[in-house]
């Protein structure tokens, strides 16, 4: 049972372009959303995040939406550069504290090409 | 200040053996927990040590185990190998707050132990 779901496996934008990568959820517990980066050989790292008492937060040229009655979110990278291409993962909790456990989906891989 | 280590780096073992993979967390955390990431799989959430005790526990059988020691450092421990087992092991350590809610939830990843089960 896939709570968490990317449905795009791949992506591809040109540089300088916006790149969207977009997730859904199904379990209307969570409350908290996050969004991690993933290069080869490494392990995730966090980029941005949302509680579901907003709809939007900004971080430089990274913007998440949420739409709670779709149980949709989406990341936003404006403008994209090669340095982002990456795999790029949604997360979820009950919770926004870090003692809470992260349901992922399985992830997108994003190429920004020059 | 070092981030989350893993270690080993890459493990081999076969089907029926045992295996003990290490994460030492990041400086200042206390907390750590271990998810399983399956090729093609995002990262599942295998359990949560903090205070040297199992806090939280993902749906994964019991042939999974983990250990916190003193000094925050943790094991993951798996028995009875699979070929199903095979997969990068993550390690996420984390600051404990009690309470209520913080701002966001910083989990900071290490950069995983890849397990192959022949």
């Amino acid at each position: 049972d896939q709570q968490v779901k990317q449905n795009s496996p791949s992506l591809s934008v040109q540089e300088g372009r916006i790149s969207i990568l977009n997730c859904d959820y199904t379990n209307s517990m969570f409350d908290y959303f996050l969004w991690y980066k993933k290069y080869p050989a490494e392990g995730p790292t966090f980029l941005i995040s949302i509680s579901s008492i907003k709809d939007k937060n900004e971080d430089g040229r990274f913007t998440v939406f949420l739409n709670k009655s779709a149980k949709h979110l989406s990341l936003h990278i404006v403008p994209s550069q090669p340095g982002d291409s990456a795999v790029y993962f949604c997360a979820a909790s009950k919770g926004g504290g870090s003692n809470y456990k992260l349901t992922f989906g399985k992830g997108t891989l994003l190429t920004v090409n020059p | 200040d070092a981030g989350v280590t893993q270690s080993p780096t890459h493990l081999i073992k076969t089907r029926g053996q045992q295996v003990t993979l290490r994460c030492s967390p990041k400086s200042g955390h206390d907390t750590v927990s271990w998810y399983q990431q399956a090729l093609g799989q995002g990262p599942q959430f295998i359990f949560q040590y903090y205070e040297e005790e199992e806090r939280q526990r993902g749906n994964f059988p019991d042939r999974f185990s983990g250990h916190q020691f003193p000094n925050y450092s943790s094991e993951l421990n798996v028995n009875a190998l699979l070929l199903g087992d095979s997969a990068l092991y993550l390690c996420a350590s984390s600051l404990f707050l009690a309470g209520g809610r913080q701002a966001y939830n910083e989990q900071f990843f290490g950069p995983g132990t890849r397990l192959t089960v022949l």
